[in-house]
């Protein structure tokens, strides 16, 4: 059993287009995240929900929208997507209490996005 | 930014213990020192993480200065899957920062035969 789910692994797309990028956890979880890691291996945060609120959006285009329909999911789609899109994106989840996060987080395996 | 300084990359040998430094100068108070690492490809995964007691469980040791300044990952018995990079980050538990984990670059660690 996968605890943090993301689907697809690998997607190969034109610029231009819009895709999504779905992420799943089954850990009970209430606050889930986007990372992207570029080329140069850098693992920076792109967003944060808690119980479907959002709570950190770092600078990223607006091209970038996060969606959480529910606790366990949290999905990202990308508009008019460009070259420098091009990166490995890990969804992640930990569990907050009392407003903290002071557990372990729980990454996905990733999903590579390349952009021609 | 990233609030640690770790060396660029270790080499260990197998079956010996790999001990990975980090700086972290700046900690304040309420904030604690967690390890993760990232094996190729794989996403990161969570090792450790500590205030100001040192830490154990079944993957690693974690030996936090009494002044906080610094840490000590440590592997006891190092394998070849052990290969990977190491992330030290420090981070508050709560607050505006809500969750967030600033990596850095990281100590890539080969363990060979």
């Amino acid at each position: 059993d996968t605890a943090v789910s993301q689907t697809p692994k690998y997607l190969v797309t034109q610029m231009g287009n819009d895709k999504s990028i779905k992420c799943e956890q089954n850990l009970g979880h209430d606050t889930m995240y986007w990372y992207k890691q570029d080329s140069k291996k850098f693992l920076k945060i792109m967003f944060s929900y808690n119980n479907k609120e959002l709570i950190i959006n770092e600078t990223v285009p607006n091209r970038f929208s996060p969606k959480s329909p529910d606790k366990a999911h949290l999905n990202l789609h990308i508009n008019s997507l460009e070259l420098g899109d091009s990166a490995v994106y890990f969804c992640a989840s930990s569990r907050t209490t009392g407003g903290k996060t002071n557990y372990g987080y729980t990454f996905g395996s990733g999903t590579r996005l390349t952009v021609v | 930014d990233a609030k640690t300084t770790q060396p660029t990359s270790m080499d260990c040998a197998e079956g010996r213990a790999a001990n990975l430094p980090c700086n972290h100068s700046t900690i304040s108070g309420n904030e604690y020192v967690y390890w993760y690492r990232q094996i190729h490809s794989q996403g990161p995964q969570y090792i450790i993480h500590g205030l100001k007691n040192n830490e154990t469980n079944e993957m690693a040791s974690l030996i936090i200065t009494e002044d906080r300044k610094s840490s000590t990952l440590i592997l006891p018995h190092a394998t070849l899957r052990d290969t990977a990079v190491y992330y030290c980050i420090v981070r508050e538990t709560g607050g505006t920062s809500y969750g967030k984990l600033t990596f850095g670059q990281g100590t890539i660690l080969t363990v060979h035969p």
